[in-house]
């Protein structure tokens, strides 16, 4: 069974770079997009992107200017990074499968960023 | 960008009634609309997609209908493992947007 899990640290000082990659298993990263969604503590869902395993990618736009997404086929691995981070940008982020409706989620990872 | 409204926010409502929330698109979305419920620190869980579709394995307590901008979630006899916030969410172009969520508790 397909399953995402993601991985990167936990704490990120303000200014610096969030960085986190999904790692997916139980199937390939071929022939499908891939997304990262965020979810600030205690607020909702914000799509951040998504990438095709060819590299193709679509970002926010509130968030395009400070995020990259990348793939490696051959590590069965996606990632995700976000420059010059403030506290806003602290939740927990999820990855998935697809570009909607998402049947496939990471268990998400919570970063906080202070300093 | 299309934006996504739910309504109501929040509501308390008791087992066994029927809970009706609303999703509102601020342009014609077809039926490109998907339901999630996410229970208190869990990931979310798709329940409904294409407006209507119920997703294998969710209760057949949930349902969905509408199209173009206007959607509805019900459920039909509230169980106390409902408890949880529901989003709708747009597929239809990017940004695939989320709403802001209904906060659904038991009185």
């Amino acid at each position: 069974q397909l399953q995402l899990q993601e991985s990167g640290p936990g704490l990120v000082k303000p200014s610096e770079t969030l960085s986190l990659t999904c790692t997916v298993s139980g199937g390939s990263i071929n022939n499908f997009f891939w997304t990262w969604i965020r979810q600030p503590p205690g607020k909702g869902l914000e799509w951040i992107g998504d990438i095709y395993y060819r590299g193709d990618t679509n970002y926010n736009p509130s968030l395009k200017s400070r995020v990259t997404l990348s793939v490696d086929t051959s590590r069965n691995q996606f990632s995700l990074k976000l420059t010059s981070v403030t506290a806003a940008d602290t939740a927990v982020y999820y990855c998935a499968r697809g570009t909607g409706p998402y049947t496939r989620w990471g268990q998400g990872t919570l970063v906080t960023v202070s300093s | 960008d299309i934006q996504m409204t739910q309504s109501p926010s929040s509501l308390s409502a008791s087992i066994g009634d029927r809970v009706t929330i609303t999703c509102r698109a601020s342009q014609d979305i077809r039926n490109n609309l998907a339901w999630y419920q996410q229970k208190p620190g869990k990931v979310p869980n798709l329940l409904i997609y294409t407006a209507s579709t119920l997703q294998s394995g969710v209760p057949s307590r949930f349902s969905g209908s509408g199209s173009g901008t206007d959607f509805t979630l019900t459920i039909s006899g509230l169980q106390p493992e409902d408890v949880a916030t529901y989003y709708c969410q747009k597929y239809n172009s990017v940004p695939p947007t989320f709403g802001p969520g209904t906060r659904l508790e038991i009185k």
